[in-house]
């Protein structure tokens, strides 16, 4: 049974680097075809892709965000890590890691169960 | 980046009816669409991907059809769990992008 967990902080002030930890299990990153990503969605808004790692330390970024985003894993530990830089209040969303399906496509068929992430002063 | 476009925003459908949704691309993604339901605060779950083929555990009472630019999922018949919001997802080029959801609401 695949399960991912978000950690990390629920309240960042602006400016700050945020770093979200995804936790997962039921299967590995050193496995062929595997990937995790992170989707964010502000409060009552739609759903935004962030990044991607694959099993190969393949990374993809959102255009929009690249400069501020990086995504690691340790997958020693089971994990992926998010950092976002320089955050704002419009930052403010639940972040979500996810399973990339197992049919090898990047859709997500397995999701966390989100961390919301607030920032403010 | 190929944006996704959902109509309507909210759909009123009496429970037993048929739901239909629209998502729309402005360039062509092929068969490469998913689709998602929300229920409030919980995480998406995904029901459809290659615009047509339900995800394990997705009941026959949903059905994705199209391609290219023009996307239609349908519930065939609205249960009282199907109400929720729903999300279409282009994994044809990067990024990947998401609509902006539909609303299913009870009429």
């Amino acid at each position: 049974q695949i399960t991912l967990k978000e950690s990390g902080p629920t309240l960042v002030k602006p400016t700050q680097t945020l770093t979200l930890t995804c936790t997962f299990s039921g299967f590995s990153l050193t496995t062929s075809g595997v990937a995790v990503g992170w989707i964010r969605q502000p409060p009552g808004k739609a759903l935004e892709w962030l990044t991607l790692i694959y099993w190969d330390d393949d990374e993809r970024y959102s255009p929009s965000l690249k400069s501020r985003l990086t995504i690691t894993k340790d997958t020693s530990k089971n994990q992926v890590v998010l950092t976002m830089t320089n955050m704002d209040p419009v930052d403010t969303a639940t972040y979500y890691c996810a399973h990339r399906g197992t049919m090898r496509l990047n859709v997500f068929d397995i999701w966390g169960q989100g961390t919301l992430v607030t920032v403010s002063s | 980046e190929i944006v996704m476009t959902q109509s309507p925003a909210t759909l009123s459908v009496s429970p037993g009816e048929r739901a239909t949704l629209s998502c729309r691309a402005s360039q062509s993604v092929g068969s490469n669409l998913a689709w998602y339901q929300q229920k409030p605060g919980q995480a998406p779950r995904l029901l459809i991907y290659g615009a047509s083929t339900r995800a394990t555990g997705i009941p026959a009472s949903f059905s994705g059809s199209g391609s290219g630019t023009e996307f239609t999922l349908t519930i065939s018949s609205l249960q009282s769990e199907d109400f929720a919001v729903y999300y279409c997802q282009q994994y044809s080029v990067w990024p990947l992008t998401f609509g902006g959801g539909t609303k299913v609401e009870i009429k």
